[in-house]
């Protein structure tokens, strides 16, 4: 069982938007704004897509955003591709250690 | 672009040792912390173990506590993870990942390597 909880799929169509929530605890996503999300194609590493909370690194598309309320993290997918399926995690620091979703399978159907 | 590619995976048996090196290239590796990460087959993620740029801290999973030892040589450029008692749920790819400007978040992730336990 995974520290933080995610949905186990998502789906959309090419253009909707749709949201991933990731809900942790008051000692994780409560307590510290440095939640990240990565996108992980099969076989392949994580790329990290959104970090503390809401920012994009260099390179990433402003069609993904990243929100927290209370214990409660959110990644938004906008005008979906279908090269956005994929894996997507989010991720956490609590105390003194990481904290991961189990992860969400996206489908753009 | 950061670089960091693993090596010292294998098949390896049931309370056995192993240990996995991660060299890293086109930064400067001894201003950033470093992490472990893992991913079973067809799992999600799971943190292993992160180490200060400096080595003067480390941190754990409990579920590798006293039995994995994470370190790094930064005269080499290398992130190591000593593992010993090595159970069939350690079988997994193991990431290794550089803390970003902000220590806590791995930003970017090597390739993986394959550790597998099994008799």
């Amino acid at each position: 069982q995974s520290a933080l909880t995610q949905p186990a799929s998502v789906s959309g169509s090419p253009g909707q938007s749709i949201t991933i929530s990731c809900t942790g605890t008051s000692s994780d996503i409560g307590l510290y704004d440095l939640v990240s999300w990565y996108q992980q194609f099969p076989g392949k590493a994580p790329k990290l897509i959104i970090y503390e909370v809401s920012k994009w690194p260099s390179g990433i598309t402003d069609r993904f955003s990243g929100s927290k309320s209370g214990t409660t993290a959110s990644l938004t997918i906008s005008g979906l591709q279908p090269e956005d399926e994929a894996d997507y995690f989010c991720c956490s620091l609590a105390d003194n250690r990481v904290v991961f979703g189990g992860g969400t399978k996206l489908y753009v159907l | 672009q950061v670089q960091l590619v693993e090596s010292g995976g294998g098949v390896v048996q049931p309370g056995r040792s192993l240990r996995l090196s991660c060299e890293a290239s086109k930064f400067n590796f001894n201003l950033f912390g470093m992490h472990w990460v893992r991913q079973a087959p067809g799992k999600g993620l799971e943190w292993v173990a992160v180490i200060w740029f400096d080595e003067t801290k480390t941190y754990y999973a409990d579920s590798v506590k006293g039995r994995f030892t994470i370190s790094r040589d930064n005269s080499k450029n290398t992130l190591y993870l000593h593992m010993t008692n090595l159970r069939p749920d350690d079988s997994a790819v193991y990431y290794c990942a550089r803390g970003g400007v902000q220590l806590w978040i791995p930003d970017f992730w090597g390739q993986g390597s394959l550790v597998t336990v099994s008799s």
